[in-house]
């Protein structure tokens, strides 16, 4: 079946220093990528998303692309802030079917 | 435009006692998705619905969880007899369209329910 690999964390990172959270799924056929984050206090919210092969998604600076031969969204961010200390879901839908699935999680903390 | 209002944000119960948990999902959304989070694990399906109809109940376990989404009022979650291993954070999930259609949920904040 369908599932989502993610790096385990938490992960503690300076201020301007580069983030790579990997993710690795499984899938039976064709499906969207996402990565989902959840500040503080608050529900997850999508931070960005690529529904087919090489695509790039991006937003607030961070970046994932779509590799289909590695089976992989690697969430990648150049140069990272306070601000960004949130958990980092990984998270595949099939284009058929009702749900999402979604890696354990990775916490991040920004350090000043 | 209120995002999509869970409560109670916090729920105690003793075993054996039913747990309820109260989702209203954003304005215009006609679809709602319940998901379960234990500790140290990712978010598990449990059960999709559109008004007054359970569309996917394939993540629910057999017996003593249930779902509804009436047609008015918020959808919810009902747990009988709760165990210890129910203790787990409840999200729940709205969308305008079902998601093959548009790809992305708007979350709530969760229901945390601590078994005693």
């Amino acid at each position: 079946g369908d599932s989502v690999t993610q790096m385990e964390g938490p992960v503690t990172l300076s201020e301007e220093a580069f983030l790579t959270i990997n993710c690795t799924y499984t899938a039976t056929g064709y499906p969207s990528l996402f990565w989902y984050v959840q500040y503080p206090g608050e529900g997850l919210q999508l931070l960005l998303k690529a529904t087919k092969a090489d695509d790039k998604g991006s937003n607030k600076g961070f970046e994932a692309t779509y590799r289909k031969e590695t089976t992989s969204f690697h969430l990648e961010k150049g140069s990272v802030q306070v601000s960004d200390s949130a958990v980092y879901f990984c998270a595949l839908s099939e284009n058929t079917g009702n749900q999402f699935y979604f890696g354990t999680g990775t916490s991040l903390t920004v350090i000043p | 435009n209120a995002g999509v209002m869970q409560n109670p944000r916090h729920l105690v119960r003793r075993r054996g006692q039913e747990a309820r948990l109260r989702c209203s999902p954003m304005k215009g959304h006609s679809h709602v998705y319940w998901y379960r989070q234990l500790p140290e694990e990712g978010l598990k399906f449990m059960v999709y619905l559109q008004k007054e109809n359970i569309i996917d109940e394939s993540g629910m376990p057999k017996e003593r969880f249930s779902a509804e989404f009436p047609k008015e009022g918020p959808s919810i979650l009902r747990i009988q007899q709760v165990v210890r291993g129910d203790s787990a954070a409840y999200f729940c999930a709205s969308s305008p369209f079902p998601i093959p259609n548009t790809g992305e949920l708007f979350f709530g904040e969760g229901s945390r329910l601590t078994v005693l």
